[in-house]
């Protein structure tokens, strides 16, 4: 994997379900993994970030995990809501101490149907 | 509290005409700057970044420019726009080391026609 990839680009569920999606990205030279979410309208809003093999990091009913061995992080959301309708972006750091720090993948835009 | 402030929210402009996008940060000293565009369907694509005052790394080569003038201050240009320019773009802040940008301004939505 060249870039940072996420899967699936846009997903559609009802209220109460529980859904994740991935970030896939290179597992050489790995420093951190970081999730955001954008919402329509406003500024995207950091959530986690992570750096260790096998990490998982909560916020409320958000949680994301990391592999970094397989190049692969986790996010899940556990009984969706409206509210949560948001584009997900997940970036990889490049070295630490990088000003440049981060490449983004596409996002997976999530629609919680009422 | 920090806060981010960036304008125009929407801009439409001709081909060949000049941009000025200006991005203020309030509450925190010497951040780390960016400028990131999202082209339709597409991520965010670091631009440029500012570690300090007159600090500037491109990331693309392209038709933009950016500029740091006060410490608290990052300034997107371009003499003459090109319909390819067109996109949504965002200011970030962040304090560096592992963190990222860690707040993002509300973004301009670029319009070429």
């Amino acid at each position: 994997i060249l870039n940072v990839e996420q899967s699936p680009q846009s997903l559609h569920v009802q209220e109460g379900d529980s859904t994740n999606f991935t970030c896939s990205f290179p597992s050489s030279n790995f420093y951190a993994l970081h999730w955001y979410r954008w919402e329509t309208a406003k500024s995207p809003e950091a959530l986690f970030v992570m750096t260790l093999n096998g990490d998982e990091k909560k916020k409320g009913r958000i949680s994301a995990t990391l592999n970094t061995k397989e190049g692969y992080s986790y996010l899940y959301i556990k009984g969706s809501q409206p509210e949560d309708s948001a584009t997900y972006l997940c970036a990889r750091s490049l070295k630490p101490g990088s000003a440049r720090q981060l490449t983004f993948g596409s996002g997976t835009q999530l629609t919680v149907l009422p | 509290s920090q806060t981010i402030h960036q304008w125009p929210a929407t801009l439409v402009q001709p081909v060949g005409s000049p941009l000025s996008l200006e991005c203020t940060v309030e509450g925190t000293s010497n951040p780390n700057l960016y400028w990131y565009r999202q082209a339709a369907g597409r991520g965010l694509q670091l631009l440029f970044y500012s570690v300090g005052i007159g600090q500037i790394s491109s990331e693309v080569p392209q038709n933009l420019s950016a500029s740091r003038p006060q410490d608290r201050q990052f300034i997107l240009s371009s003499k003459k726009l090109l319909l390819s320019d067109s996109g949504f773009y965002l200011c970030a802040w962040g304090t560096g080391g592992i963190m990222g940008p860690q707040h993002f301004g509300d973004g301009t939505r670029l319009s070429i026609l």
